[in-house]
């Protein structure tokens, strides 16, 4: 049973463009929401999150945008860079004790200069 | 460097053998959790520790354990290894036992295990 899911493996995009990837969960007790960003060869790291309080998280160039009604959230990138390619991990939570990240697959960003 | 410390960064065994991932959480951080990412996978939680005790346990499999100890460091115990065991086996730490508003976890750069 996949509780986060990120249904394109992959998005390619033109250096200086938006980026936009997407990310659906099922489970109604999630209301804190993160997104990760990995490097191969590297440990996933911490990129912007939103809690369910808010439908918009805004951090430069990387805005998160939350709809609860649809359990859909949006990570949009503008402009995307070339040193933006990576892999993007969408991740959820309970909030509370002995909560813990449930991630998607991920999503290949690829920006082409 | 996140601060969270895995080792080793890379290890082949062969199957039926048993190995063990070592994972140092950044300074003051209390929980460690235990990730799993196999081929075309997302991030699979086995396990989490905090301050030395068992908190949640995902997927993992009863040929797996885990412990953290009384420097905060744990480890990943993999037995009776099977080639389908092959993946990236990622530690994080955060500071509280749950999430807190604002806060992630922090990912160590992970173990590549291979299985032959």
């Amino acid at each position: 049973d996949q509780q986060v899911k990120q249904n394109s493996p992959s998005l390619s995009v033109q250096e200086g463009r938006i980026s936009i990837l997407n990310c659906d969960y099922t489970n109604s007790m999630f209301d804190y929401f993160l997104w990760y960003k990995k490097y191969p060869a590297e440990g996933p790291t911490f990129l912007i999150s939103i809690s369910s309080i808010k439908d918009k998280n805004e951090d430069g160039r990387f805005t998160v945008f939350l709809n609860k009604s649809a359990k859909h959230l949006s990570l949009h990138i503008v402009p995307s860079q070339p040193g933006d390619s990576a892999v993007y991990f969408c991740a959820a939570s309970p909030t509370g004790a002995n909560s813990k990240l449930t991630f998607g697959k991920g999503i290949t960003l690829s920006v082409r200069p | 460097d996140s601060g969270v410390t895995q080792t080793p960064k890379h290890l082949i065994t062969a199957t039926g053998q048993r190995v063990t991932l070592r994972c140092s959480p950044r300074s003051g951080d209390l929980s460690v959790y235990w990730y799993q990412q196999s081929l075309d996978q997302g991030l699979q939680f086995l396990i989490q520790y905090y301050n030395g005790e068992e908190r949640a346990k995902g997927n993992i499999l009863e040929r797996f354990s885990a412990q953290q100890f009384p420097d905060l460091h744990s480890e990943l115990n993999l037995s009776s290894l099977e080639l389908g065991d092959s993946a990236l086996y990622f530690c994080a730490s955060s500071v509280d036992v749950g999430l807190l508003f604002g806060d992630g976890y922090t990912f160590g750069s992970g173990t590549r295990l291979t299985v032959v």
